[in-house]
Parts: C-alpha cells; structure tokens; sequence
C-alpha cells in the first residue's frame, strides 16, 4: 500500500520570504502522479501543484515549485515570496497511475508572519 | 477550473436519524467521484468511489449500511449517513476528475456533520 508522509505538522515564514514543506512517499510503482494541495479555512481543497513521476523536470506554477526526487521517493513544495493569502493546511498526496484514488499525508499548517 | 459543489455545508442531526449530503459537479460530466472524510486536524481518508450507474466501491473498514453512496446521473453523487451516530461526526468532503490533466482532482466546499 502506498503511504505519504508530512513530517512537519506545523510551519510558519515571514512574509515575503521562502518556505519548504517536506513530503516523502512510498510506492512500488514507476508510474504515478503525486500533488500538492491546499485547504484554506473555507476548507475547500485546491490543487496547488501537480507532478508526473515519469517527467524528470520538477513542476513549477509561479510562486510554487517543487523538488521532486523520484529515487529517494522525495516530493518538496517551495513557495516564494509567501503571501498573507498563502497560509492553509497543505496536504501532499499521491496517485497511482490510470485513476485517481489520492493517497494524502497528514498535512502541514503553514502561517504566514506579517 | 472545474467546479464542485456540495450541499448541505453543514448539518446538524440528531442521533439515529439519516442525513444526506449532495455533491454535484456543475459544469462538467463527472462518471466518477470520491467521498473523503476528515476529522479535526487531521488528513483526508478515502471512504468510497462513486461510479456512475453502478455500485459504489467502499474502502476496507467502510461500513457500506452505514454510508450509502448514490451516483445516479453524471453530476450528482449522494452519501447518505444512515441512523447516524455522535462518533458519525465529521467533515465530509467529495470530489471529482474534472475532465482535464489525468489524475488531477476537483474537490467540493465540505460537509460538516454534528450529530448530538
């Protein structure tokens, strides 16, 4: 069974400056895809990032950015210049090729210091 | 994007009864949809997966009774917590393929459901 893991349950930046969110996952497929999502306090979730394990170049979508590392089985999300609007509950998931049964981590609280 | 939506966004029911809650996707056909659970702090677990004119499938440990999952046309799927109890209790999340990039889902607003 696949597993993901969000070894930090809590974060916070200052405004304006860089943060990492570290994710790790265990698979014995070659073929998946694994995601970033956020869930503000509307509770909503939105897709932040998305990753194809057979694509070598990491994603990146403007601010956000992730180091993905298929061999240590290692999925990083980067944002930039961290906004106000930025601070949620950040979940990293993972989804077998051909459908989409998600696989979440525990999520990671990220807020945001004015 | 592609929208989903839910409905009740929260309910409130007494012990025993049976509530349902709606998911619909609104502007696109979605043949398949998931329904998450999420309790307080804590991740999204998979319940089931909603397929469209056939049985749901449940996750293991899923009582299939007690949750009742109803995907009768292509933008509604409805799951129905019956004779709910406190322990019942949760944020209900569903979601769906949006009909873009594989693998890429659209989630709903959320349902939460307090049973005294």
């Amino acid at each position: 069974a696949q597993t993901v893991t969000q070894s930090q349950p809590e974060m916070s930046v200052q405004e304006a400056e860089t943060v990492t969110l570290s994710c790790t996952y265990d698979t014995s497929e070659s073929d998946y895809y694994l995601f970033w999502y956020k869930q503000p306090p509307s509770r909503q979730m939105i897709l932040v990032i998305r990753q194809e394990a057979y694509k070598q170049q990491n994603a990146t979508e403007n601010r956000f950015s992730v180091n993905f590392q298929k061999a240590a089985k290692s999925f990083s999300l980067k944002i930039s210049d961290s906004q106000l609007g930025d601070a949620a509950m950040y979940f990293c998931a993972y989804g077998p090729f051909g459908n989409e049964k998600l696989t979440f981590g525990t999520g990671t609280r990220l807020t945001i210091i004015p | 994007g592609a929208v989903v939506s839910q409905h009740p966004s929260w309910v409130i029911c007494k012990s025993g009864t049976s509530v349902k809650i709606e998911c619909r996707s609104l502007d696109f056909q979605a043949t398949t949809m998931f329904w998450y659970r999420q309790f307080p702090k804590q991740s999204l677990m998979l319940m089931a997966t909603s397929n469209e004119g056939s049985k749901a499938t449940y996750e293991q440990g899923v009582e299939k009774d007690k949750f009742l999952i109803n995907h009768a046309s292509l933008t509604l799927s409805t799951l129905t917590v019956t004779s709910a109890h406190p322990e019942d209790s949760s944020f209900y999340i569903c979601s769906a393929r949006g009909g873009g990039r594989t693998g890429e889902l659209f989630f709903g607003e959320g349902s939460r459901l307090t049973v005294l």
